[in-house]
């Protein structure tokens, strides 16, 4: 069976520091993909980036990187230089390719101290 | 604007009576989603389906039904058979060839 393990409920961290948010996940599927989101306050789920099983390289999209180590069962998230508004719930998902089931860990809550 | 729409934000109802979720979508997506969000638990997947007249159960079907007559369309009922209902629920949506979900607002449910 699939599942996504967030193991960090809660992170502070100062502003302009850079931060790692992890994720495990456990699944027999060769093909999957790895999502992660941002839910502020207001609840609503903004999408950040995707790493595919079979991409080489790792995904980035601006500030966000995804440290993909494939045989270590990690999809680690980095945040470089943060920023106040990246204050937020975080969490990880993964997708099934074949019948596009799509589940989230547990999430880490993101502090970003001043 | 494209985009997903559930209503109504908030949800008040009585224990045991059922209560249907709307969730509507006009990005022509195939695949649509109902998860389940409590404090400390991430986000849950209730039910999912990836093309008109068919789902399948999540990892917490249990209590609850959902239909998908339309593509546009997939409402979710929570019924009386559901334990503990009160809940943010999440619905989103999958295009073909797409790898990023999008989400509705929610709905926050509470049964008193």
């Amino acid at each position: 069976a699939q599942k996504i393990t967030q193991t960090q409920p809660g992170m502070f961290v100062q502003e302009k520091e850079a931060v790692t948010l992890d994720c495990t996940y456990d699944t027999s599927d060769p093909s999957y993909g790895l999502f992660w989101y941002k839910q502020p306050s207001s609840g609503e789920m903004i999408f950040l980036i995707y790493q595919g099983s079979y991409d080489q390289q790792n995904a980035t999209e601006g500030r966000y990187s995804l440290n993909f180590q494939k045989a270590r069962k990690s999809a680690n998230l980095v945040i470089s230089a943060s920023q106040l508004g990246d204050s937020a719930m975080y969490f990880c998902a993964m997708r099934d390719l074949r019948d596009d089931k799509i589940i989230f860990g547990k999430g880490t809550r993101l502090h970003i101290l001043p | 604007d494209g985009g997903i729409t559930q209503s109504p934000k908030y949800l008040f109802r009585k224990e045991g009576q059922n209560v249907t979720l709307s969730c509507e979508q006009n990005l022509n997506h195939d695949a649509m989603y109902w998860y389940r969000q409590d404090p400390g638990q991430g986000l849950r997947l209730i039910y999912y389906s990836q093309i008109v007249n068919d789902f399948q159960k999540g990892d917490i079907a249990e209590g609850y039904s959902v239909s998908r007559e339309k593509k546009e369309s997939f409402p979710l009922t929570v019924t009386s058979a559901q334990k503990n209902p009160t809940a943010f629920y999440l619905c989103a949506s999958l295009g073909q060839g797409s790898y990023e979900q999008y989400f509705g607002p929610g709905t926050r449910l509470t049964v008193t």
